[in-house]
This record gives C-alpha cells, structure tokens and sequence, in this order.
C-alpha cells in the first residue's frame, strides 16, 4: 500500500509553454500532497504544501503565479509550471499523507526540461 | 528552526561490510524523524521512522536506526552491505508530523566488490 504515482516521469518543452504535472496516490486516499524541486545531486527543496480543497501554501521565494498547484481531489494534485523557462528545468517529486499519518510517500519524480 | 546534517556527503564500503549514516538534527523537542532512500533519477522509499517508544527501530533492506536523544541524533546502520544499497541517503525531520519534512543534504553511498 502507499503508492504514488507522477506522470508524466519526464517531459522536454519548448520556452514559454506550460507544462503540467499529476500526483497520484494510488491506494489511499492523501488529505496533503506537497510539492518538491530537486537539482543534480541536491537535497528536496520543498516548494509548496496543498490540502485537498483548499488554496496551496506556498514557501518563501516559490512564485505562486509560476508553479500553480491544484488539489481538487483526495487522490489527485497537479502542478502546472506555466511560461517555463530553461532556468525550470529540473526534477519534480511530490509527496502524499494521509489524514492522521505522519510518513510521507514519495512519487517517483518527473524529470522537466526546458529548451 | 530545525535543521538536519548529514555530516557525510559520500561514503564508500565494500559490499558485505557495515554501514552507519550519520544523522543529527536542530530542534528543541523530539521531533519524527525519518530515512529515505533515492535511487538515480527515482522518487523516495521510506526505509523506517521514528515517533515515539523504542529507540531502535527496524527498517525495510535490512536497515536499522537509533535514535539518542543525549545527541540528537538518528543514525543508520545495515550490518551488511548488499550492491544494491548503493543509493542516496536522506534524513528528514518534522516536528508535529503534519509538517512539512525538513531533509539533511543527502549521503551518498557508494559499493565496491
């Protein structure tokens, strides 16, 4: 149990398109999701925490505006990196928790490039 | 502010000998603490966590931790390494369990034959 899923796992698009990404949770059912960037041999950067129904809350220097971020359902988030530009280009992985559960499980992450 | 440090960036052993990863964290009370593993260009996997109770706690792979409060700290051991541990390695704290994780940088551990 606790899978998560991300799709698409890697995308290439071109400057000043947009480009979204779904989380999944696939056997249970996530009251949070949150978002994280990652760069080559980097830590998780978290970018922004959603609560199914209600506006993401986003960490300091995240542009909320750029990475639009939608929980409508209790089994589904998706981010949406809108005018990406080359400088986006990096590694997506959310992450989902049930109500009452304190573990995180991890999606397998998306790859984003931006030409 | 919590903070985790992972004082290793790499480490290097040789398959079949032990392994600890070091792990020590910044914060006032007990926080949960976690271990995550990240193959190459994959999500995380949760090995084991800490809340509350016994302070060694088993894992998935074999792994194992042990939580000191006296050093703040959340070490991780295997007492066997296998090729297949090779991997990155994150510690994560949250300190009220419906928080955001904060992680260490990350080990990364490296198996030789």
């Amino acid at each position: 149990g606790a899978v998560v899923s991300q799709h698409p796992s890697r995308v290439i698009c071109k400057s000043g398109t947009s480009v979204k990404i779904e989380c999944r949770s696939l056997d249970f059912q996530a009251t949070t999701m949150f978002w994280y960037r990652q760069f080559p041999k980097q830590s998780l950067m978290l970018m922004a925490t959603s609560n199914e129904g209600s506006k993401a809350t986003y960490e300091q220097g995240v542009e909320k505006d750029k990475f639009l971020i939608n929980h409508a359902s209790l089994t589904l988030s998706t981010l949406t990196v809108t005018s990406a530009h080359p400088e986006d280009s990096s590694f997506y992985i959310c992450s989902a928790k049930r109500q009452g559960a304190y573990e995180q499980y991890f999606g397998p992450g998306t790859r984003l490039t931006v030409t | 502010a919590q903070s985790v440090t992972q004082p290793d960036i790499h480490i290097t052993v040789s398959e079949g000998a032990s392994l600890e990863l070091r792990c020590n964290y910044s914060y006032g009370a007990t926080p949960y603490l976690f271990w995550y593993v990240q193959s190459p260009g994959q999500g995380l996997q949760l090995l084991l966590k800490y809340f509350s109770g016994d302070t060694l706690v088993q894992g998935i792979k074999g792994f194992e931790a042990e939580f000191k409060r006296s050093q703040s700290s959340f070490n991780l051991r295997k007492p066997s390494v296998h090729w297949s541990d090779a991997a990155e390695y994150f510690c994560a704290i949250s300190y009220s369990g419906n928080t955001p994780l904060v992680f260490g940088k990350g080990t990364r551990l490296s198996v030789i034959a």
